[in-house]
């Protein structure tokens, strides 16, 4: 099944101690990104990545690192979270990065920084 | 991207066909509207999408005005499970740094009732 697969699905950590949300999609897509959702703010990129070690900043990339090693995987790594990076996270992919703009996100992963 | 406006909330009895309305009166030519949809904090799900002649697939159709500037997605026979918050997107095809940020808007809370 075409899928993006996000883990962990609830977090809940305190301020300071790293922590890394995984991001896999099965689809042999080029295209990944990630994106946060807060009330009343929609969501918004943090990242995305064009292909393998191509990584860019979205609007919100402050506090945030991603890397991309290999096609399928997509990391999202908060080296010291703070209370304002609870939120609820997801990852996308899409085929390529021209033609038709279809993403496929992942489920979600709510976080919570005390 | 050209700027859309949705309503914020509709209703719809189960089995009736819901109509959502999108307006997007700057677009431009090489501008496709998609349609997304989210259900209670689930990831985005892609709908359909179309650039101006009408779109149906397995789960909707959408209807894109003559002059482009407002489109109408349609969900044939509503369901309960079809309750979700629905976004209109417009974004060109073209590749490019900014190719796979969708704008989500507020979108239109479809509440679909027994």
């Amino acid at each position: 099944e075409a899928q993006v697969t996000q883990n962990p699905r609830y977090l809940i950590t305190v301020t300071g101690k790293k922590l890394t949300v995984t991001c896999s999609q099965n689809m042999n897509h080029e295209y990944m990104s990630w994106y946060r959702q807060d009330p009343g703010l929609g969501l918004r990129q943090i990242y995305y990545s064009m292909n393998v070690e191509v990584t860019d900043k979205g609007d919100v990339p402050e506090g945030y690192k991603v890397s991309r090693k290999e096609k399928r995987n997509f990391p999202l790594i908060l080296e010291s979270p703070s209370p304002n990076q609870t939120s609820l996270y997801f990852c996308a992919s899409s085929f390529g990065t021209s033609g038709p703009n279809i993403q496929y996100f992942g489920a979600g992963t709510r976080l919570s920084v005390l | 991207d050209a700027k859309t406006t949705q309503p914020p909330s509709m209703d719809c009895a189960e089995g009736r066909a819901a109509n959502l309305p999108c307006n997007h009166s700057t677009i431009s030519g090489n501008e496709y509207v998609y349609w997304y949809r989210q259900i209670h904090s689930q990831g985005p799900q892609y709908i359909i999408h179309g650039l101006k002649n009408n779109e149906t697939n397995e789960m909707a159709s959408l209807i894109i005005t003559e002059d482009r500037k407002s489109s109408t997605l349609i969900l044939p026979h509503a369901t309960l499970r079809d309750t979700a918050v629905y976004y209109c997107i417009v974004r060109g095809f073209a590749g490019g740094t900014s190719y796979g940020k969708l704008t989500f808007g507020q979108g239109t809370i479809l509440t679909v009732h027994p």
